[in-house]
């Protein structure tokens, strides 16, 4: 079957922009994380949806981001007033259920803000 | 807190093993995990181990958990130059239960031939 897929695969964008970025996460999982990872580094955690819900929103950064996945599949990450510090490879990951379970990670979007 | 740490580099000849080190420092960490990651391609998990355990093996990969010392690492056999990635080490804990993974910063494998 699919895996996780994100579009798009680059999106480039000048400084003050909004950004919606999209995750189609494998189906019938319930689970769905976004993740950041910006050069050189890990990828950071972002935000976690179970089901249509954020269960754990810890990770943005502040209230220029912000996800939502309205009916429990699609997910869209949205970034308001671009900086050129959100530059980064923004992943999407799905599992089945959750804890526990094997994440699934989508090629990424790659941001970049000029 | 919970902080994942990794060398950054390993350079080793074809046919040679690799051992990548890694560090945690939550001692609630359930699952650590091993995931690979190659140019314009997403995360690929390697393997993972439960905390419980010591050591897992799982074909040319083992991965050993030094749990007193919050030490993992990854024993790739006869290293191929289809290895050369990058390696991150991540952690999941029992203080979350969401599931959400903390990654070290990654240690690049350059496998010469």
């Amino acid at each position: 079957g699919a895996g996780v897929s994100q579009t798009p695969s680059n999106k480039v964008t000048e400084k003050g922009k909004y950004v919606e970025l999209r995750c189609d996460p494998i189906s019938g999982h319930t689970a769905l994380y976004w993740y950041r990872q910006s050069l050189g580094q890990g990828p950071e955690f972002l935000i976690y949806f179970q089901g249509t819900g954020a269960a754990d929103d810890s990770g943005l950064p502040n209230d220029r981001f912000f996800a939502v996945r309205p009916e429990g599949s699609v997910s869209t990450l949205k970034i308001q007033r671009t900086e050129r510090g959100d530059s980064a490879v923004y992943l999407c990951a799905s599992s089945l259920s959750g804890r526990y379970n094997e994440q699934f990670f989508g090629p990424g979007t790659r941001l970049t803000v000029l | 807190g919970e902080d994942v740490e990794q060398s950054l580099f390993l350079s080793v000849r074809e046919g040679d093993s690799s051992v990548i080190n890694c560090t945690y420092t939550d001692s609630s960490s359930t699952y650590l995990y091993w995931y690979k990651q190659e140019p314009g391609a997403g995360l690929q998990l390697l393997t993972y181990i439960f905390s419980n355990m010591d050591m897992k093996q799982d074909q040319r990969l083992t991965v050993l958990l030094n749990k007193k010392d919050k030490h993992l690492s990854l024993r790739i056999a006869d290293t191929q130059t289809g290895d050369s990635a990058i390696y991150f080490c991540a952690e999941s804990t029992s203080s979350s239960n969401t599931g959400k993974l903390i990654f070290g910063q990654g240690t690049t494998l350059q496998v010469k031939p």
